[in-house]
């Protein structure tokens, strides 16, 4: 199973700032990477697909890159609708599985 | 838009068998051969991917539920169901039914609002 390691836990940031999240893979997952949000008592919602792909709807203050084992979130200027727990989850290999998530609060 | 809903009891006694159904409106889950999963989340904890079928039946799932796990579509009613058997307190968690992206699959780009399950009795 491919274990997915995202730092930090928590990020502390004033809106307008950029946050920079990370997600490392115990093996290659190749481009094979997705980004989710997920606020309060909400599912879900994907935001990068295939490590920088945006999907359908979301704002261009959010991109993803990275290869291999090292993935970036970047959000280039926080919002205060995007103070969320992020997640990554690779398609690489079954079982899928997902990072233990980034919480992004406000300073 | 597609709309999926999850449904089922909320409370299930240790080891019993947890179900649950998904109902997928605004869309026939037989039009294209999308896959539809189930993915679980304890509270406050991260998520795991639990399994997959395709809406002609084939399955994926994870091995760590396997030996336990049976997931199921009925595509005359636009549903696709869970059963879990043998269940713990470590199964307690929000469940939710997630459906694939058409175009790159293990991606999920609709989600349910998710349904708590606890495990107690």
């Amino acid at each position: 199973e491919i274990v997915l390691t995202q730092s930090p836990a928590t990020l502390s940031l004033s809106p307008g700032e950029r946050a920079t999240l990370s997600c490392r893979a115990s093996q290659s997952v190749s481009s094979y990477l997705a980004w989710y949000q997920q606020k309060p008592g909400q599912p879900p919602r994907l935001l990068i697909y295939e490590a920088s792909n945006r999907a359908t709807g979301i704002p261009a203050r959010f991109s993803g890159s990275g290869s291999g084992t090292d993935f970036t979130l970047t959000i280039s200027s926080l919002e205060p609708e995007d103070f969320a727990v992020y997640y990554c989850q690779q398609r690489s290999n079954w079982p899928l599985t997902f990072g233990g998530g980034t919480k992004v609060e406000i300073k | 838009q597609v709309q999926l809903q999850e449904s089922g009891p909320g409370l299930v006694k240790p080891s019993q068998t947890l179900s649950l159904t998904c109902t997928v409106s605004s869309d026939s889950i037989s039009s294209i051969n999308y896959y539809w999963s189930w993915i679980r989340q304890p509270a406050g904890k991260g998520l795991e991917w639990i399994g997959r079928i395709s809406t002609s039946g084939s399955t994926n799932y994870n091995p760590s539920l396997k030996s336990r796990l049976t997931i199921s579509v009925d595509t005359s009613k636009n549903q696709f169901s869970l059963k879990l058997s043998s269940v713990t307190a470590a199964d307690t968690a929000v469940y939710y039914c997630a459906r694939e992206m058409a175009t790159i699959p293990n991606y999920f780009d609709y989600w349910g609002q998710g349904t708590v399950v606890a495990v107690s009795s």
